[in-house]
Protein backbone atom coordinates (compact mmCIF):
# COMPACT_ATOMS: atom_id res chain seq x y z
CA UNK A 1 0.00 0.00 0.00
CA UNK A 2 1.28 3.55 -0.47
CA UNK A 3 1.99 5.84 2.19
CA UNK A 4 1.12 9.31 3.25
CA UNK A 5 1.66 11.13 -0.06
CA UNK A 6 2.44 15.01 -0.32
CA UNK A 7 2.86 17.48 -2.81
CA UNK A 8 4.79 19.77 -3.38
CA UNK A 9 7.95 18.69 -2.30
CA UNK A 10 9.99 21.94 -2.37
CA UNK A 11 8.30 25.15 -2.69
CA UNK A 12 9.91 28.50 -2.60
CA UNK A 13 7.57 31.62 -2.13
CA UNK A 14 7.60 35.61 -1.57
CA UNK A 15 6.67 37.40 1.78
CA UNK A 16 2.78 38.22 1.32
CA UNK A 17 2.08 35.87 -1.63
CA UNK A 18 -0.49 32.24 -0.37
CA UNK A 19 0.62 28.76 -0.46
CA UNK A 20 -1.57 25.34 -0.72
CA UNK A 21 -0.51 22.26 0.22
CA UNK A 22 -1.60 18.94 -0.49
CA UNK A 23 -1.90 15.76 1.60
CA UNK A 24 -3.20 11.76 0.34
CA UNK A 25 -3.50 10.12 3.28
CA UNK A 26 -3.39 6.39 3.21
CA UNK A 27 -6.19 4.17 1.89
CA UNK A 28 -9.14 4.23 4.44
CA UNK A 29 -7.36 6.75 6.75
CA UNK A 30 -9.77 9.00 7.72
CA UNK A 31 -8.23 11.76 9.61
CA UNK A 32 -5.63 13.94 8.42
CA UNK A 33 -3.38 16.04 10.70
CA UNK A 34 -0.87 18.65 9.82
CA UNK A 35 2.38 19.55 11.16
CA UNK A 36 5.11 22.71 11.12
CA UNK A 37 8.75 21.62 11.63
CA UNK A 38 10.92 24.25 12.19
CA UNK A 39 14.72 23.02 11.23
CA UNK A 40 16.00 21.64 14.48
CA UNK A 41 12.58 21.28 16.68
CA UNK A 42 10.14 18.66 17.13
CA UNK A 43 6.88 19.02 14.47
CA UNK A 44 4.06 21.47 15.98
CA UNK A 45 0.63 20.43 15.87
CA UNK A 46 -1.75 22.83 13.43
CA UNK A 47 -4.93 21.04 12.51
CA UNK A 48 -6.79 17.66 12.92
CA UNK A 49 -9.04 16.84 10.20
CA UNK A 50 -11.61 13.80 10.41
CA UNK A 51 -14.71 13.25 8.33
CA UNK A 52 -13.90 16.51 6.42
CA UNK A 53 -14.64 18.53 9.81
CA UNK A 54 -11.76 20.39 11.97
CA UNK A 55 -11.28 18.35 14.86
CA UNK A 56 -8.88 20.34 16.39
CA UNK A 57 -6.19 23.26 15.91
CA UNK A 58 -3.17 24.41 17.26
CA UNK A 59 -1.55 27.59 18.53
CA UNK A 60 -1.05 29.15 14.76
CA UNK A 61 -2.74 32.04 13.47
CA UNK A 62 -5.68 32.23 11.10
CA UNK A 63 -3.73 33.10 7.72
CA UNK A 64 -3.00 28.88 8.66
CA UNK A 65 -6.28 26.71 6.87
CA UNK A 66 -7.01 24.04 6.11
CA UNK A 67 -9.87 21.68 4.81
CA UNK A 68 -10.80 17.74 3.84
CA UNK A 69 -12.53 16.30 1.01
CA UNK A 70 -14.40 13.66 0.56
CA UNK A 71 -11.91 11.31 -0.34
CA UNK A 72 -10.03 12.44 2.34
CA UNK A 73 -7.56 14.06 1.03
CA UNK A 74 -6.19 17.29 2.09
CA UNK A 75 -4.66 20.86 1.40
CA UNK A 76 -3.46 23.37 3.93
CA UNK A 77 -3.41 27.09 2.76
CA UNK A 78 -1.22 29.56 4.39
CA UNK A 79 -2.03 33.61 3.25
CA UNK A 80 0.14 36.22 3.82
CA UNK A 81 3.19 34.35 4.03
CA UNK A 82 5.89 35.41 6.89
CA UNK A 83 9.68 34.47 6.55
CA UNK A 84 8.85 32.66 10.01
CA UNK A 85 6.66 30.29 8.12
CA UNK A 86 9.79 28.70 6.44
CA UNK A 87 9.54 25.51 7.59
CA UNK A 88 8.78 21.43 7.05
CA UNK A 89 5.36 21.05 6.29
CA UNK A 90 4.58 17.76 7.48
CA UNK A 91 0.85 15.51 7.07
CA UNK A 92 -0.40 12.91 9.28
CA UNK A 93 -2.67 10.00 8.15
CA UNK A 94 -4.76 7.55 10.94
CA UNK A 95 -7.76 5.21 10.80
CA UNK A 96 -9.59 7.74 13.04
CA UNK A 97 -9.14 10.49 15.41
CA UNK A 98 -8.62 8.44 18.60
CA UNK A 99 -5.22 8.77 20.11
CA UNK A 100 -5.67 4.28 20.10
CA UNK A 101 -4.82 4.77 16.27
CA UNK A 102 -1.03 5.28 15.26
CA UNK A 103 -0.05 8.38 12.96
CA UNK A 104 1.40 7.93 9.82
CA UNK A 105 3.50 10.49 8.48
CA UNK A 106 4.30 11.85 5.03
CA UNK A 107 7.77 13.07 3.43
CA UNK A 108 6.65 16.48 3.92
CA UNK A 109 6.42 19.97 2.03
CA UNK A 110 9.81 22.06 2.38
CA UNK A 111 8.35 25.76 2.51
CA UNK A 112 11.38 28.46 1.83
CA UNK A 113 10.10 32.09 2.27
CA UNK A 114 12.32 34.83 1.04
CA UNK B 1 1.22 21.15 30.65
CA UNK B 2 1.30 20.09 26.85
CA UNK B 3 5.12 19.83 26.96
CA UNK B 4 7.19 16.64 26.90
CA UNK B 5 11.01 17.70 27.17
CA UNK B 6 13.33 14.98 25.62
CA UNK B 7 16.95 14.54 26.66
CA UNK B 8 19.88 14.53 25.33
CA UNK B 9 20.20 16.78 22.64
CA UNK B 10 23.07 14.94 20.88
CA UNK B 11 24.20 11.49 21.31
CA UNK B 12 27.31 9.43 20.30
CA UNK B 13 27.18 6.02 20.50
CA UNK B 14 30.03 3.40 19.07
CA UNK B 15 28.28 0.63 16.96
CA UNK B 16 26.94 -2.46 19.31
CA UNK B 17 26.81 -0.21 22.31
CA UNK B 18 22.87 1.26 23.51
CA UNK B 19 21.78 4.26 22.98
CA UNK B 20 19.42 5.60 25.49
CA UNK B 21 17.03 8.89 25.18
CA UNK B 22 14.64 10.00 27.87
CA UNK B 23 11.83 12.35 27.82
CA UNK B 24 9.48 13.83 30.48
CA UNK B 25 6.09 14.72 30.39
CA UNK B 26 3.77 16.85 32.71
CA UNK B 27 -0.05 15.95 32.07
CA UNK B 28 -1.18 13.13 33.42
CA UNK B 29 -4.26 13.25 30.65
CA UNK B 30 -1.70 11.37 28.44
CA UNK B 31 -2.35 8.23 27.33
CA UNK B 32 -0.32 7.51 24.01
CA UNK B 33 3.27 7.78 23.78
CA UNK B 34 5.22 6.88 20.38
CA UNK B 35 8.83 7.06 19.05
CA UNK B 36 9.80 8.12 15.71
CA UNK B 37 13.22 8.35 13.62
CA UNK B 38 13.43 10.84 10.97
CA UNK B 39 16.56 10.85 8.31
CA UNK B 40 17.44 14.19 7.08
CA UNK B 41 14.81 15.62 4.24
CA UNK B 42 12.61 12.50 5.27
CA UNK B 43 8.96 12.40 7.36
CA UNK B 44 8.99 10.95 10.52
CA UNK B 45 8.80 7.27 10.51
CA UNK B 46 6.72 5.47 13.30
CA UNK B 47 9.48 3.23 15.79
CA UNK B 48 7.37 1.96 18.55
CA UNK B 49 4.88 2.98 20.87
CA UNK B 50 3.49 2.42 24.34
CA UNK B 51 -0.07 2.92 26.58
CA UNK B 52 0.47 3.47 30.27
CA UNK B 53 -0.93 -0.12 31.08
CA UNK B 54 2.27 -1.35 30.60
CA UNK B 55 6.29 -0.27 31.90
CA UNK B 56 7.71 -2.13 29.04
CA UNK B 57 7.44 -2.65 25.13
CA UNK B 58 10.22 -4.40 23.03
CA UNK B 59 9.99 -4.78 19.63
CA UNK B 60 13.36 -6.10 18.07
CA UNK B 61 16.62 -3.82 19.27
CA UNK B 62 14.05 -1.05 20.20
CA UNK B 63 12.56 -1.44 24.12
CA UNK B 64 10.43 1.82 25.86
CA UNK B 65 10.49 1.79 29.24
CA UNK B 66 7.69 3.50 30.88
CA UNK B 67 7.09 4.74 34.31
CA UNK B 68 3.84 6.00 34.72
CA UNK B 69 4.72 7.41 38.17
CA UNK B 70 7.74 9.54 37.71
CA UNK B 71 5.82 10.64 34.25
CA UNK B 72 9.15 9.25 32.03
CA UNK B 73 9.55 7.15 29.47
CA UNK B 74 12.60 6.01 27.78
CA UNK B 75 13.82 4.59 24.22
CA UNK B 76 16.59 1.77 24.42
CA UNK B 77 18.05 0.99 20.88
CA UNK B 78 20.39 -2.35 21.88
CA UNK B 79 23.18 -3.20 19.60
CA UNK B 80 23.27 0.25 17.73
CA UNK B 81 24.27 0.20 14.34
CA UNK B 82 25.26 2.92 11.94
CA UNK B 83 22.25 3.06 10.03
CA UNK B 84 20.27 3.73 13.22
CA UNK B 85 22.11 7.52 13.23
CA UNK B 86 19.02 9.68 13.10
CA UNK B 87 17.19 11.85 14.72
CA UNK B 88 14.68 10.45 17.12
CA UNK B 89 11.59 12.37 18.95
CA UNK B 90 9.10 10.98 21.36
CA UNK B 91 5.76 12.63 21.77
CA UNK B 92 2.42 12.29 23.69
CA UNK B 93 -0.93 12.09 22.68
CA UNK B 94 -3.72 12.72 25.06
CA UNK B 95 -7.65 11.35 25.04
CA UNK B 96 -10.52 13.96 24.58
CA UNK B 97 -10.71 17.46 24.54
CA UNK B 98 -9.67 19.65 21.89
CA UNK B 99 -6.43 17.88 22.03
CA UNK B 100 -7.71 14.31 21.25
CA UNK B 101 -5.27 12.78 18.97
CA UNK B 102 -3.04 15.28 18.72
CA UNK B 103 0.50 14.67 19.00
CA UNK B 104 2.81 16.71 21.36
CA UNK B 105 6.63 16.18 20.48
CA UNK B 106 9.98 16.56 22.34
CA UNK B 107 12.92 18.29 20.88
CA UNK B 108 14.36 16.02 19.75
CA UNK B 109 17.76 13.50 20.25
CA UNK B 110 20.46 13.72 17.27
CA UNK B 111 22.05 9.71 17.35
CA UNK B 112 25.41 9.55 15.80
CA UNK B 113 26.75 5.48 15.71
CA UNK B 114 30.14 5.50 14.82
CA UNK B 115 31.21 2.20 13.32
Amino acid sequence: DAGVTQSPTHLIKTRGQHVTLRCSPISGHKSVSWYQQVLGQGPQFIFQYYEKEERGRGNFPDRFSARQFPNYSSELNVNALLLGDSALYLCASSLARSSSYEQYFGPGTRLTVT
Amino acid sequence: QQQVKQSPQSLIVQKGGISIINCAYENTAFDYFPWYQQFPGKGPALLIAIRPDVSEKKEGRFTISFNKSAKQFSLHIMDSQPGDSATYFCAASIAGGTSYGKLTFGQGTILTVHP
